[in-house]
Formats: C-alpha cells, sequence, structure tokens
C-alpha cells in the first residue's frame, strides 16, 4: 500500500530564506510525483510535475528533486516571500491506477516579513 | 476557458439531511474524479466518473454516499443522512482523457461541508 509522508507539518522561516520540504513515499512503482499548492478556500494549483525518470524539475524558485530508488522527494524553494505561504502537497501518481493521486498531509508554510 | 467550478463553496447541514455537490469539469474535460480532504489530512480519492459511468468508487464509503456524471449537466455528489464525521473539503478534479502518464488533473476550488 503506497503511503506518502510530508515533513515538517508546520513551517515558519522570515522572508528572504531558502527552504525545503520533504516527501516520502513506501512504493516506487509510481508514474510521477507532483507538487501542488494550497491556498485556504481555494483549490489545488500544481506547481511542479516530475516523471520517474527524470531527477528534477524547475519553475522559477522552485526546484523540486525525485530519488525513486529511496522514495524521496524535496521541493526547494528559494528566496521564500510572504506570498509563498499556503500549504504544500506532494503526490503520487500509481502506476497501477493512474487517476488516483495519493497524497501527503502537507506542509503549512508561513513566511512572515 | 473557465476552470473545474465547485459549488456551492461552503455548504451547512443538520445531522440526517441530504447533501448535493456539484462539480462542473473543465470545457472539454470528459472525466471527473471527486476527493475528500478531512481536517489536518491529505487528499484521499473517492470516485472516478466518465460521462454516465461510475469508472471506479473503491474510494467511496459504502453507505450514504453515491456519484454520477450524467450526460448532460454537472458531477454530483450526494451524501444522504450526513454526519458530523462528513464534515470536510471536497473536491472535484478533471481530466481531457483517461489519465494516464503524466497527465494532469486539474483541481476545482472545492466545496466545505460542515455538518451541525
Amino acid at each position: 500500500k503506497q503511503e506518502v509522508t510530508q515533513i515538517p507539518a508546520a513551517l515558519s522561516v522570515p522572508e528572504g530564506e531558502n527552504l525545503v520540504l520533504n516527501c516520502s513515499f513506501t512504493d516506487s512503482a509510481i508514474y510521477n510525483l507532483q507538487w501542488f499548492r494550497q491556498d485556504p478556500g481555494k483549490g489545488l494549483t500544481s506547481l511542479l510535475l516530475i516523471q520517474s525518470s527524470q531527477r528534477e524539475q524547475t519553475s522559477g524558485r522552485l526546484n523540486a528533486s525525485l530519488d525513486k530508488s529511496s522514495g524521496r522527494s524535496t521541493l526547494y524553494i528559494a528566496a521564500s516571500q510572504p506570498g509563498d505561504s499556503a500549504t504544500y502537497l506532494c503526490a503520487v501518481q500509481r502506476m497501477d491506477s493512474s487517476y488516483k493521486l495519493i497524497f501527503g498531509s502537507g506542509t503549512r508554510l508561513l513566511v512572515r516579513p | 476557458n473557465a476552470g473545474v467550478m465547485q459549488n456551492p463553496r461552503h455548504l451547512v447541514r443538520r445531522r440526517g439531511q441530504e447533501a448535493r455537490l456539484r462539480c462542473s469539469p473543465m470545457k472539454g474535460h470528459s472525466h471527473v474524479y471527486w476527493y475528500r480532504q478531512l481536517p489536518e489530512e491529505g487528499l484521499k480519492f473517492m470516485v472516478y466518473l466518465q460521462k454516465e459511468n461510475i469508472i471506479d468508487e473503491s474510494g467511496m464509503p459504502k453507505e450514504r454516499f453515491s456519484a454520477e456524471f450524467p450526460k448532460e449537466g454537472p458531477s454530483i455528489l450526494r451524501i444522504q443522512q450526513v454526519v458530523r464525521g462528513d464534515s470536510a473539503a471536497y473536491f472535484c478534479a478533471s481530466s481531457p482523457g483517461a489519465t494516464g502518464r503524466n497527465e494532469k488533473l486539474f483541481f476545482g476550488s472545492g466545496t466545505q461541508l460542515s455538518v451541525l
């Protein structure tokens, strides 16, 4: 059974800091791993999708890495801004039923001005 | 090009009442997925539907919950005789075709159900 774990559950940093969010999964039989951003009262926004054959993806100040063999992914946010404050979710897409995303519980990030 | 539309945004029901949550997928999308997010937890898959067909409802509770996606109109998630434990955020997602490798789902803003 695939389980996805995210640590830390919450993180508070001053503006400008670089930070890393962690995601681990128990079954390496995945198509891909996605990082989402969730704002209160709003839907999920897909930030980055890393295919199983890839090691990392970058978008602006965001960089996501994937180590499938060890079941780990990290989301690196450079030069954090108050607007980055949100909950960040990682989710894996299973090979055996690809429409079922398995989500972690998320990391609540607060970037203090 | 509107995204996935869910309504209502907030729904308050008393125990024993019925809750009906609606989801209109993105234009051109014929596949709909419902997820539930309990407080302090990640989203969990409930059901996957195509037009007029339920493909996989393995994540949906066996009793009181049902879902449909008719030929015309939005997808409906229906919860009968709600209980306090049904209080959660319910998210709908859609895709143009069957999700395969590396195809993204597009999520709506969710419906927050509160059961008093």
